[in-house]
């Protein structure tokens, strides 16, 4: 499976501001993704990133709130913007080979918004 | 109706036993299904991937898909303590990954 570093491991922010998480991926893969974990929760997908058109939102999810960038394909960016405390979570990024096999993730992202 | 379901447990059981997991899945269509475990502050650790239907065994592992039944589980057997962690069932729908809500297990000395 692909090596996927993500980072920052972690991040205490003021509400208003906004944080970049970078995603890099040791090998060219096809899709990648990212979710959000909330306290105590399961994973829910924020969005499919495209390499080299825009993201593919949820239901739930817009770009203004969380823009997100892959300019090509070992590569992704997720930024939550005018965050909130509600934002306080775990940020995932994920990557699989195909539409269709499994997905690996990286460590992922704590944040925490005061 | 939720997705992906999974009872979220805690799902208790001595060391050595078989721990059975369940998750249920809305969308007839989806192919793809996965376990992955997730430690207490880390990230999801995929242990099975199943296709088609039957079982499929890894190890102590055992998964078991029923397409019929929408219906996908888990089996580990001779748990260890170690094995203490929260399982996720995940489904692809249409490229993408939907999981459930987890089971917590719990695996007593």
């Amino acid at each position: 499976s692909a090596v996927i570093s993500q980072k920052p491991s972690r991040d205490i922010c003021q509400r208003g501001t906004s944080l970049t998480i970078q995603c890099q991926v040791d090998s060219q893969v096809t899709m990648m993704f990212w979710y959000r974990q909330q306290p105590g929760q399961s994973l829910t997908l924020i969005a499919t990133a495209n390499q080299g058109s825009e993201a593919t939102y949820e239901s739930g999810f817009v770009i203004d709130k969380f823009p997100i960038s892959r300019p090509n394909l070992t590569f992704s960016t997720l930024t939550v913007s005018n965050m909130s405390p509600e934002d306080s979570s775990i940020y995932l990024c994920s990557v699989a080979g195909s539409a269709s096999t499994e997905a690996f993730f990286g460590q992922g992202t704590r944040l925490t918004v005061v | 109706q939720k997705e992906v379901e999974q009872n979220s447990g805690p799902l208790s059981v001595p060391e050595g036993a078989i721990a059975s997991l369940n998750c249920t899945y809305s969308d007839r269509g989806s192919q793809s299904f996965f376990w992955y475990r997730q430690y207490s502050g880390k990230s999801p650790e995929l242990i099975m991937s199943i296709y088609s239907n039957g079982d499929k065994e890894d190890g102590r592992f055992t998964a078991q898909l029923n397409k019929a039944s929408q219906y996908v589980s888990l089996l580990i057997r001779d748990s260890q303590p170690s094995d203490s962690a929260t399982y996720l069932c995940a489904v692809n729908q249409g490229g993408k990954l939907i999981f459930g809500q987890g089971t917590e297990l719990s695996v007593k000395p």
